[in-house]
């Protein structure tokens, strides 16, 4: 079965640093680029970003609410993709979510979903 | 960043009934235009990709159309099951983005 799974989500102090992890199941995981979506709750959808697969140089993209704070990244071995997220806000308080992209940058496959919630 | 706003941001409608969501660009992405559902509490569900290419597994009364700026999800005959949230993205910018979401309800 084609599975993703994330953890690493709880209670985390604003300013404080939390990393979330995806464990791939049931397909390559190295051929896939991965990314990473969450939803405040009670809000809509927003993506926080990507990573390309090694076969397209395994570089990184992030929305602007979270460049220069959160970095992405994989573990191909493991199947394992990463969210490390630094310096965090209330405003960060949300649903993530991992995924799975296919043709047209659409997302296919999707995590339960871990909560993370920033509040002092 | 590319605005998506979907109109409208709720509908009230019967089963068996067909219903329109139409999803609007800030400016043109081709046919970079995918189509989610979600229920409360669980993840989003690809239903259409390609701004009218039908995901695997997704029943045929869901259909999606449109390029340019003006896209549509249309449900031909409403199922108790297809009630529930339905969200817009385009992919045709690297910076991801979604509409506000339509809330379809059970009138």
């Amino acid at each position: 079965e084609v599975q993703l799974v994330e953890s690493g989500g709880g209670l985390v102090q604003p300013g404080r640093s939390l990393r979330l992890s995806c464990t791939a199941s049931g397909f390559t995981f190295g051929d896939y680029a991965m990314s990473w979506f969450r939803q405040a709750p009670g809000k809509g959808l927003e993506w926080v970003g990507f990573i390309r697969s090694k076969a397209y140089g395994g570089t990184t993209e992030y929305a602007a609410s979270v460049k220069g704070r959160f970095t992405i990244s994989r573990d191909d071995s493991k199947s394992i993709a990463y969210l490390q997220m630094n310096s965090l806000k209330t405003e960060d308080t949300a649903v993530y979510y991992c995924t799975r992209e296919k043709t047209y940058r659409a997302f296919d496959i999707w995590g339960q979903g871990t909560m993370v919630t920033v509040s002092s | 960043d590319i605005q998506m706003t979907q109109s409208p941001s709720s509908l009230s409608a019967s089963v068996g009934d067909r219903v329109t969501i139409t999803c609007r660009a800030s400016q043109s992405i081709s046919s970079y235009l995918n189509w989610y559902q979600q229920k409360p509490g669980k993840a989003p569900k690809l239903l259409i990709y390609a701004a009218s290419s039908l995901q695997s597994g997704v029943p045929s009364r869901f259909s999606g159309s449109g390029s340019g700026t003006d896209f549509t999800l249309t449900i031909s005959s409403l199922q108790p099951e297809d009630f529930a949230t339905y969200y817009c993205q385009q992919s045709y910018s690297t910076r991801l983005t979604f509409g506000q979401g339509t809330r379809l309800e059970i009138k």
